[in-house]
């Protein structure tokens, strides 16, 4: 079983600041990894998928890197429809996602 | 627009079934695999089963092996999930969501959008 790690819980930022968000993987899932937003009371939604492919409509303040066991999504410039929590996901070995991040305004 | 729409949901003692659906639009859906999600605050985002375009391929996570059965009826443009020997553990809000890739596999390598709002299970005396 593959166990993903995000880190932070929380992060504190401040409208128009960069956001970094970690996950790491126990095992290596290659570069099969997505990322998702989920807003409060609404289904999450895809926003990064082969670890750094930007899914329909995304905004390109959204990227995504890393292979192998870690990985990061950056927010270049968080507007205020980015504050939500982000959850990584593995489908290297059948999906597994992380407890996910929270980004909040500071 | 793809739409996915679940319903089934409810409070249900131990020990008993319960079967939700999902109704998809917007798209063709016998050319895409289809998969239920769920949530729960205890244990966060949790794959539960899938079931390729033909249904040729179906996989289930371990905590639902033998209890639940996922089903599609592409006439219908709809997903089903039976759940038997509910647990209080499988109280959590299901999504529906579809596979991106089409005419895709279950074979653990899925990811998925995008997902339906939910239909809330409870399982409770």
């Amino acid at each position: 079983e593959i166990v993903m790690t995000q880190s932070p819980a929380t992060l504190s930022v401040s409208p128009g600041e960069r956001a970094t968000l970690s996950c790491r993987a126990s095992q290596s899932v290659s570069s099969n990894l997505a990322w998702y937003q989920q807003k409060p009371g609404q289904a999450p939604r895809l926003l990064i998928y082969g670890a750094s492919t930007r899914a329909t409509g995304i905004p390109a303040r959204f990227s995504g890197s890393g292979s192998g066991t870690e990985f990061t999504l950056t927010i270049s410039s968080l507007q205020s429809e980015d504050f939500a929590i982000y959850y990584c996901q593995q489908y290297n070995n059948w999906p597994r996602f992380g407890q996910g991040t929270k980004v909040e305004i500071k | 627009e793809v739409q996915l729409v679940e319903s089934g949901g409810g409070v249900v003692q131990p020990g008993r079934s319960l079967r939700l659906s999902c109704a998809a639009s917007g798209f063709t859906f016998d050319d895409y695999a289809m998969h239920w999600v769920r949530q729960s605050p205890g244990k966060g985002l949790e794959w539960v089963s899938g079931i390729s375009w033909n249904s040729g391929s179906i996989g289930y996570a371990d905590s639902v092996k033998g209890r639940f059965t996922i089903s599609r009826d592409n006439a219908k443009n709809s997903l089903y999930l039976q759940m038997n020997s509910l647990r209080a553990e499988d109280t959590a809000l299901y999504y529906c969501a579809k596979d991106p890739l089409v005419l895709g596999r279950v074979d653990g390598k899925n990811w998925f959008d995008p997902w339906g709002q939910g239909t809330l299970v409870t399982v409770s005396s």
